[in-house]
């Protein structure tokens, strides 16, 4: 099963809310993944999680709070975004497959802060 | 630090015509992942086809198809008997090998349009 998959699809919020955004995938995967992406542009890595722990943060706004707690799950949490951080939020995740470190991403959560 | 650039923001093909879509990268790795993502309109990233730079055969996978050229540091991708559903913006990525690298290099991507 070459899944991810990603909650909610679709998340409006307003600045001072708090919200989580989930990811799961039940492949044996131990590399996790937060992208942000914009319309018409390539996906920008916010965070990698390795074995569970936090490998990159790509100097994120500390607004993005991201967590794993357990090697198939991985949570995105948010406070006090701005207008500027609507966009579409991708989980991945990665392992070697024979030789490959192939990345499967999820379908990913429309994100629009009013 | 490596970079990839596609320098194609957009290209159209006609229906049942072949489309070959550019990559080019800089690293001064000498064994590294390359691959092509394709994203279609509203709908979910997907890997189409990848090449690791140590194999010299261009990879292939039904339709698509590499030419890998290392000294050039090109990766292009050829759409043969293009195809409606083959409408989306592709994205060249670069993954190096090194124990404990976990980033992806992704160019500007291309839109690729398929006319009927």
């Amino acid at each position: 099963d070459t899944e991810v998959t990603q909650t909610p699809k679709h998340l409006v919020m307003g600045m001072t809310n708090k919200k989580s955004l989930k990811c799961e995938q039940h492949m044996g995967h131990r590399a996790m993944y937060w992208y942000k992406q914009k319309a018409k542009k390539p996906p920008e890595l916010m965070f990698v999680y390795s074995y569970e722990k936090l490998s990159i943060n790509e100097s994120v706004p500390s607004r993005f709070s991201p967590e794993c707690p357990n090697s198939s799950l991985l949570n995105l949490h948010l406070h006090a975004l701005q207008p500027e951080d609507s966009a579409l939020y991708l989980c991945a995740s990665s392992s070697r497959t024979s030789g490959f470190y192939e990345q499967y991403f999820g379908p990913g959560t429309r994100l629009t802060v009013t | 630090a490596q970079t990839v650039t596609q320098s194609q923001p957009e290209m159209s093909v006609q229906e049942a015509e072949t489309v070959t879509l550019s990559c080019t990268y800089d690293t001064s790795e000498s064994d590294y992942y390359l691959f092509w993502y394709k994203q279609p309109p509203s709908r979910q990233m997907i890997l189409v086809i990848r090449q690791e730079a140590y194999k010299q055969q261009n990879a292939t996978e039904n339709r698509f198809s590499v030419n890998f050229q290392k000294a050039a540091k090109s990766f292009s991708l050829k759409i043969s008997d293009s195809q409606l559903g083959d409408a989306a913006m592709y994205f060249c990525a670069y993954r190096s090998k090194t124990s404990g690298t976990y980033k992806y290099i992704f160019g500007t991507g291309t839109r690729l349009k398929v006319l009927a």
